[in-house]
């Protein structure tokens, strides 16, 4: 069985700070691992994603996330956060080999940049 | 990056009556495509997955009976509803995914589904 834990509902930072969003994962295999976005009233959008190589991963946006395996984590940063940043976050998980290709998501993390 | 649209966005609908959502993808064949139900308190539950041409596979819970789901070309997939009801006001989210980019699912926008 896959599981994504993201361990906070809310996140607020200040304009022009640094924002971590936190994402723990459990696989039996290999994990692919996402970060998606979404506003409200849309669709996910793909940010990022770690399937193999190097441990940090950029995305759009200014986003990056490092794949840390003895931890289990794939936290989301971003070096200074802009106010349209504020919305959903969603880290995903997939196991590379099993779980017939589905992705298990995390219950969310709302972002929210103040100005 | 591909592209995949939803309709209607929106669709208010009197209990007992049957809603079809549709989701295509623009300019990709999707061959899997995946139906979500999003809660108010935002968790993304995976209703189903669909392969074009075969029966979609529903996840423990979901009622087959009640939500159709039809794949019937590589850009296509619809989501009926039937017989709705309050409890199945929602938002529905589908997402695909090409056999050439098997690592990436894209998303719709999204229906806001509210029955009244």
């Amino acid at each position: 069985a896959q599981s994504v834990a993201q361990p906070e509902d809310q996140v607020n930072v200040a304009e022009g700070n640094p924002l971590t969003v936190k994402c723990t994962y459990s696989v039996s295999g290999n994990p692919y691992l996402f970060w998606y976005v979404q506003y409200p009233n849309r669709g996910l959008q793909f940010l990022l994603k770690y399937i193999t190589g190097d441990n940090l991963v950029k995305g759009s946006y200014g986003f990056e996330a490092e794949f840390n395996k003895s931890q289990t984590s794939f936290h989301l940063k971003k070096p200074s956060a802009l106010v349209s940043d504020s919305a959903l976050y969603f880290c995903a998980v997939r196991d590379a080999l099993r779980g017939a290709g589905k992705s298990t998501f995390g219950d969310g993390t709302t972002l929210t940049v103040k100005p | 990056g591909a592209v995949v649209s939803q309709h209607p966005s929106r669709v208010i609908c009197k209990s007992g009556t049957s809603v079809k959502i549709e989701c295509r993808s623009l300019d990709f064949q999707a061959t899997t495509m995946f139906w979500y139900r999003q809660f108010p308190k935002k968790s993304l539950m995976l209703m189903a997955t669909s392969n074009e041409g075969s029966k979609a596979t529903y996840e423990q819970g979901v009622e087959k009976d009640k939500f159709l789901i039809n794949h019937a070309s590589l850009t296509l997939s619809t989501l009926t509803v039937t017989s709705a009801h309050p409890e199945d006001s929602s938002f529905y989210i589908c997402s695909a995914r090409e056999r050439e980019n098997y690592n990436e699912q894209f998303f719709g926008p999204g229906t806001r589904l509210t029955v009244l």
